[in-house]
């Protein structure tokens, strides 16, 4: 069965800093990856999604994320970040039209 | 284009009670799925719908049940609520359902159970 690990819960970056936020996965075949965000009492937003080709992929927001099979990682990156960011981001694996989602990591942006 | 439409966005029941929770997906999509989120649990998948029929279902008891309309709008339903049911639920619709297909969340209804 599929699984997905964020292995940091929280993180705190100051504003402009660069942000990098880890995901292993752990599925059979050639993943389906996405990263979704969200913000307080919303719902989820799509931030990007790899399925084939290029490994590396740009995303909305200025968030762009490396599929790495060798290490079965698929981090999310942002090289300045904003106040706006600070949210909720999951990874998630796609199988059968159906997402698994990692546990989260919260982002605190600091002034 | 509007999004998906969750209602209602609160509710508060008691343990025993039923509740049926309502989904509107994005006009032209076919496909709803709903999602569980909880602090212990993270998100989970419940079920997703395509054309009325019910093609995917994840790992909950039978309590938890859904339909999908002809026009696409879906309903789930948690029959005899446990206190363990509390969560924000969450419906998503794309547009055929694909794996690899964008899902649109909805803001979700939070559900308390006392």
């Amino acid at each position: 069965a599929q699984s997905v690990t964020q292995p940091d819960i929280h993180i705190t970056v100051s504003e402009g800093a660069s942000l990098e936020l880890r995901c292993n996965y752990s599925y059979g075949a050639t993943p389906y990856l996405f990263w979704y965000v969200q913000s307080p009492g919303q719902g989820l937003q799509l931030l990007l999604k790899y399925f084939s080709g290029d490994t590396l992929v740009q995303g909305i927001k200025g968030f762009e994320a490396e599929f790495k099979r060798s290490q079965s990682s698929f981090n999310l990156r942002k090289p300045s970040v904003h106040w706006s960011d600070a949210a909720e981001y999951f990874c998630a694996v796609g199988s059968n039209s159906k997402l698994t989602f990692g546990t989260g990591t919260r982002l605190q942006v600091t002034l | 284009k509007a999004g998906v439409t969750q209602t209602p966005r609160y509710l508060i029941k008691t343990r025993g009670q039923q509740v049926t929770l309502s989904c509107s997906p994005i006009s032209g999509h076919r496909s709803v799925s709903w999602y569980q989120q909880t602090p212990g649990q993270g998100l989970q998948f419940l079920f997703e719908y395509f054309s009325e029929t019910q093609r995917n279902k994840g790992n909950f008891p039978g309590r938890f049940s859904g339909r999908q309309f002809s026009n696409s709008r879906s309903e789930m339903n948690v029959s005899t609520l446990e206190l363990g049911d509390s969560a924000l639920y969450l419906c998503a619709s794309s547009v055929q359902g694909a794996t690899n297909e964008k899902l649109f969340f909805g803001s979700g209804t939070q559900l308390s159970v006392l």
